[in-house]
């Protein structure tokens, strides 16, 4: 069964500094992985989609990549910004044996960045 | 704008009501889903759809119920069967340019009082 990790559960470091979030799941045959962040009490944004045959994505000042092999995909953010505060979730898409598309999530990093 | 509406954004319950929350979206997605959020986990699947007239449980379907009559529109009911539902219900679909690329709603709080 798909496992999904995401360490630390908790990250604050200082405005400008470069961070990088961990997503480690347990099976290596995914579909997809995908990054969101959350702001509180709100819904989910997608940030980034990688596909189980790419090895990165950017988009801005986030870099996400993924290690199939490894069972690992990171998150880089670039010069973080106060505004990046929030939660990052990490979900890996599955497709099972005689069943649908599905997406395994981690807990979450919530991420704070002090001015 | 295209997207995913979900109403009400706050939500109080009694002990045995049952309540509905809804969910909306107008990007033509085939696929919807249902998830529940608590406190420090990640998210849990209760139900999807594939199309029109089909679900299917997921993960903590007990005491939740579905309809998909219209592709627009997927509400979910949470029965007096669920004992312990107060919670963050976000609702998804799929789609987009990258394939199962997946939106969500502003997701409703539920709590029971």
């Amino acid at each position: 069964k798909q496992e999904v990790t995401q360490i630390p559960a908790a990250l604050s470091v200082p405005e400008g500094e470069n961070l990088v979030l961990n997503c480690s799941f347990t099976d290596s045959a995914i579909y997809n992985l995908q990054w969101f962040r959350q702001d509180p009490g709100k819904g989910l944004t997608s940030l980034l989609l990688i596909q189980s045959s790419q090895r990165e994505q950017t988009s801005g000042r986030l870099n996400a990549s993924l290690d199939k092999s490894s069972g690992r995909s990171t998150l880089y953010i670039a010069a973080s910004q106060p505004g990046d505060s929030a939660t990052y979730l990490c979900a890996v898409g599955m497709v099972p044996k005689d069943s649908n598309y599905q997406l395994i999530w981690g807990a979450g990093t919530k991420l704070i960045i002090k001015p | 704008d295209g997207g995913i509406t979900q109403s009400p954004k706050y939500l109080f319950r009694k002990e045995g009501q049952n309540v509905t929350l809804s969910c909306e979206q107008n990007l033509n997605h085939d696929a919807m889903y249902w998830y529940r959020q608590d406190p420090g986990q990640g998210l849990r699947l209760i139900y999807y759809s594939q199309i029109v007239n089909d679900f299917q449980k997921g993960d903590i379907a007990e005491g939740y119920s579905v309809s998909r009559e219209k592709k627009e529109s997927f509400p979910l009911t949470v029965t007096s069967a669920q004992k312990n539902p107060t919670a963050f219900y976000l609702c998804a679909s799929i789609g987009g340019a990258g394939a199962n690329e997946q939106f969500f709603g502003p997701g409703t709080r539920l709590t029971v009082l």
